[in-house]
């Protein structure tokens, strides 16, 4: 079955510490993007990337960083630098057709904490 | 200002009434999405929309390109409607922006 997976589900990190989430799909989608969503607030754009080796700064990306080396994969590296981390993290990937037919996936979410 | 903006930000409603979420964007885009999200963080996609009107079972979506608008309709609500709902728009070149969403919920 196609479908998003991110990883890991919650997280505990330590003030200085990096963390890198997982974002992983199976549907061929060429466009991925990161989320972050603070408790009753909507979502803001970290970073997107609409090609294999290409990505783009979002909204709030000081403190993150990307990469996409893969199609499959679009990992995000919360760095010590972002200074209020802890928030739901969620990925999504999607594809636009010919018509304006398309896709949007979501992953689970990763939901991090730190102490 | 934001990009994309929703209204209400609150709404209760009865169980079987008509609900109406409206959304406003102010730049260029290729498509429209609804989503809806439920406690626990989960999203899924309701419609995806680049012209006219969408219907799946008592949800009703549609756009007007040239007016920068759409309209997510719910037909004789349910308590388990309840949920966030949220319009995002795919703006050229991929970037794809959220609304803040709109907190709907149904009393029985």
């Amino acid at each position: 079955d196609g479908g998003i997976t991110q990883s890991p589900k919650y997280l505990f990190r330590k003030e200085g510490q990096n963390v890198t989430l997982s974002c992983e799909q199976n549907l061929n989608h060429d466009a991925m993007y990161w989320y972050r969503q603070d408790p009753g607030q909507g979502l803001r754009l970290i970073y997107y990337s609409q090609i294999v080796n290409d990505f783009q700064k979002g909204d709030i990306a000081e403190g993150y960083s990307v990469s996409r080396e893969k199609k499959e994969s679009f990992p995000l590296t919360v760095t010590s630098a972002q200074k209020n981390p802890t928030a739901f993290y969620l990925c999504a990937s999607s594809t636009l057709r010919t018509g304006g037919t398309g896709e949007l996936f979501f992953g689970e979410g990763s939901r991090l904490t730190v102490l | 200002k934001n990009e994309v903006e929703q209204s209400p930000q609150n709404l209760t409603a009865q169980e079987g009434e008509f609900i109406t979420i409206n959304c406003s964007y102010s730049v260029g885009i290729s498509a429209l999405h609804w989503l809806q999200q439920h406690p626990g963080g989960g999203i899924v996609s309701l419609f995806m929309l680049s012209s006219g009107k969408k219907k799946h079972g008592r949800l009703i979506a549609t756009i007007n390109i040239q007016e920068k608008h759409s309209s997510l309709h719910i037909t004789a609500s349910h308590p388990r409607d309840s949920a966030v709902y949220i319009c995002a728009v795919l703006e050229y070149g991929n970037k794809l922006v959220f609304g803040a969403g709109t907190i709907l919920r149904v009393k029985s």
